[in-house]
């Protein structure tokens, strides 16, 4: 079945530095990939939406500026945390697809971010 | 939004057939039902997804309703290890994204 990848999945950062995430689609090309974040008990929440080629699109409510978020290829998403700071610290994951059919997206594993 | 509705939780019995439901009485014609299952600090794990029919696979049966108002995910033999929590997600074809809802916990006990 279709795999993403997710790395790194734990991550301790100090505050004002900067973290890169990044979401591989591991055996098929994801013209679409997302990022969510997932504060505890709670449910998932959508950030952004990142097309290959093009600029992300984020939900209302997400600085673009703080999570700068980069689709190079057809394979490969990052999302970086500009000058994170401790209410930053959730539960990152992404998902992939291929655009336009039914085919179910599929997630990574997520990655603890911690700052301190 | 989300555009599903499921109850916080729900109790079964290992080995027992635990059928979770959901609301999604604004469905359009062209959203799909998806059905995912979030463990513990794990991404989201896909189970089974239909637009009308009833869909089944190793893991697990999709039964929509015939005005596709409402669906059951039925997980027919439960395990200690089907306790997660369980989204219904509607999604459609034109937007790709999926919405999460608060979804189910789903606690099975021996």
């Amino acid at each position: 079945g279709a795999v993403v990848s997710q790395h790194p999945s734990r991550v301790i950062c100090k505050s004002g530095t900067s973290v890169k995430i990044e979401c591989r689609s591991l055996d098929f090309q994801a013209t679409t990939m997302f990022w969510y974040r997932q504060f505890p008990k709670k449910s998932l929440m959508l950030m952004a939406t990142s097309n290959e080629g093009s600029k992300a699109t984020y939900e209302q409510g997400v600085e673009k500026d703080k999570f700068l978020i980069n689709h190079a290829s057809l394979t490969l998403s990052t999302l970086t945390v500009t000058s994170a700071h401790p209410e930053d610290s959730s539960f990152y994951i992404c998902s992939a697809a291929v655009s336009g059919t039914d085919s179910p997206l599929h997630f990574g594993n997520g990655t603890r971010l911690t700052v301190t | 939004d989300a555009k599903t509705t499921q109850p916080p939780s729900m109790d079964c019995a290992e080995g027992r057939a635990a059928n979770l439901p959901c609301n999604h009485s604004t469905i359009s014609g062209n959203e799909y039902v998806y059905w995912y299952r979030q463990i513990h600090s794990q991404g989201p794990q896909y189970i089974i997804h239909g637009l009308k029919n009833n869909e089944t696979n190793e893991m697990a049966s999709l039964i929509i309703t015939e005005d596709r108002k409402s669906s059951t995910l039925i997980l027919p033999h439960a395990t200690l290890r089907d306790t997660a929590v369980y989204y219904c997600i509607v999604r459609s074809l034109g937007t790709d994204k999926l919405i999460f809802g608060t979804g189910t916990r789903l606690q099975v006990f021996p």
